[in-house]
């Protein structure tokens, strides 16, 4: 069966210092990754999206980055965090189907 | 640009009653409907969808309405129980290639 892993589950950063996110899938084969911020407020924004390996679409421009080094690895990062990217972190999959299969979060606080 | 508008932010039901949960979208290409529920400091779990060709779906005691002339939609949980209590995600998407677009969420609250 297939199952997604997001860690950490909770983060806390000062603000200035770099993030690295990751999500892997595991059971299935080229999914369609991405990943979602939840901050107040806000409901689920969507901040990248991705088909295939090396393959990054990215909706909102941002201080945020993502990269696919491999088929089933999602990874958010940002060089400087900001206050402002405090939030819930969501990493999603879908094998070409409807719905998405989410990751349970992470949490983070930039202090 | 919010294209999925959940207007409630909250709602409070009480145990036994139906709870309403209602959606709005904007975009006339969306053809496929989802309904999400998330518990605090969890990942979104999919609760139930409908495609555009229906006008219902059910569920158990979940039922999805949908009404694409005047572009909304409506989660139905009858009878709603104190478990229930979770924020509700409508989402929306023209095919299945293409990502979600979420609404804000609305928080239900069924107290006993």
């Amino acid at each position: 069966s297939q199952t997604i892993h997001q860690w950490p589950a909770t983060l806390v950063q000062p603000v200035g210092s770099p993030l690295s996110l990751e999500c892997t899938v595991e059971g299935t084969s080229n999914p369609n990754l991405y990943w979602y911020r939840q901050a107040a407020g806000r409901g689920l924004q969507l901040l990248f999206y991705s088909v295939g390996i090396g393959q990054i679409s990215s909706e909102v421009p941002q201080n945020l980055s993502a990269s696919r080094p491999q088929d089933r690895q999602f990874i958010l990062s940002s060089k400087k965090l900001l206050l402002s990217d405090s939030g819930f972190y969501l990493c999603a999959w879908t094998g070409g189907s409807y719905g998405y299969t989410f990751g349970s979060g992470t949490r983070l606080t930039v202090v | 640009d919010q294209q999925v508008k959940q207007n409630s932010p909250s709602l409070s039901v009480q145990e036994g009653r139906i709870s309403i949960l209602n959606c709005d979208y904007t975009n006339s290409m969306f053809d496929y409907f989802l309904w999400y529920k998330k518990y605090p400091a969890e990942g979104p779990t999919f609760l139930i969808s409908i495609s555009s060709i229906k006008d219902k779906n059910e569920d158990g005691r979940f039922t999805v309405f949908l009404n694409k002339s005047a572009k909304h939609l409506s989660l139905h949980i009858v009878p709603s129980q104190p478990g229930d209590s979770a924020v509700y995600f409508c989402a929306a998407t023209p095919n299945s290639g293409y990502a979600l677009n979420f609404g804000k969420g609305t928080s239900l609250l069924v107290t006993p």
